[in-house]
């Protein structure tokens, strides 16, 4: 198993600019999340899936979406790029089996000029 | 709301040295508790967690035990080594999503 994977690892964006940030997981995970990830804030939970074809909000989801079309992945959409987005982006998952343990991507690192 | 408050860091210590990283929570009711473990360039993994008061989670010499007297649940280990160099997270959660981490303590150990 692969596990959680994240894809880019790095992205340099200029404000304005929009992009998608991609998750995937093979573990058959019903749950999936995103984290923003700031120096001196711990993560903050953006948006989170429970399954295939529903999403919610976190505590930080403006300026951000999500669509969850297959358990697999759950990519995280920037519709138009602010500084303020500038962070480390991770994505868990986690199965129905444990309501605990969640399991991270190795983070995608995202710069808005 | 609920909330986590850990130990600022960054913490250095010498190979062999005892390790305590304190954490204590706010929450309306008994979360689950985690420790969490973040190695340079790498995203986070569980190290060790309680469900329940008086639970002690351990891992690779690590120990926690969760006390909800005084709402904490730190982190601890008897002889760390240059390997344990990374940053944790002390976290809390209701069993839904919403993982409510602290702000992290970045733990170098020199040799």
């Amino acid at each position: 198993n692969a596990g959680v994977t994240q894809t880019p690892k790095f992205q340099v964006l200029k404000t304005g600019q929009s992009m998608t940030l991609q998750c995937a997981q093979d573990m058959n995970h019903e749950y999936m999340s995103w984290y923003r990830q700031d120096p001196g804030m711990g993560l903050r939970l953006i948006h989170y899936s429970v399954g295939a074809g529903i999403t919610d909000q976190g505590e930080v989801p403006n300026g951000y979406n999500v669509s969850r079309s297959t358990t697999e992945d759950f990519p995280l959409r920037l519709l138009s790029a602010a500084p303020s987005q500038t962070s480390v982006y991770f994505c868990a998952s986690r199965g129905t089996g444990d309501v605990n343990e969640q399991f991270f991507g190795p983070g995608t690192r995202l710069t808005v000029l | 709301g609920d909330s986590v408050t850990q130990m600022e860091g960054p913490v250095t210590l010498s190979e062999e040295a005892f390790l305590t990283i304190n954490c204590t929570y706010t929450a309306t009711g008994y979360p689950s508790l985690f420790w969490y473990v973040q190695y340079p360039g790498e995203g986070l993994q569980l190290l060790l967690k309680a469900t329940k008061a008086d639970d002690k989670g351990s891992n690779k010499g690590f120990e926690a035990t969760y006390r909800k007297e005084t709402t904490s649940f730190h982190l601890e280990k008897g002889s760390v080594q240059v390997s344990d160099s990374a940053v944790y997270f002390c976290a809390s959660n209701f069993g839904n999503e919403k993982l409510t981490f602290g702000t992290g303590t970045r733990l170098t150990i020199i040799p």
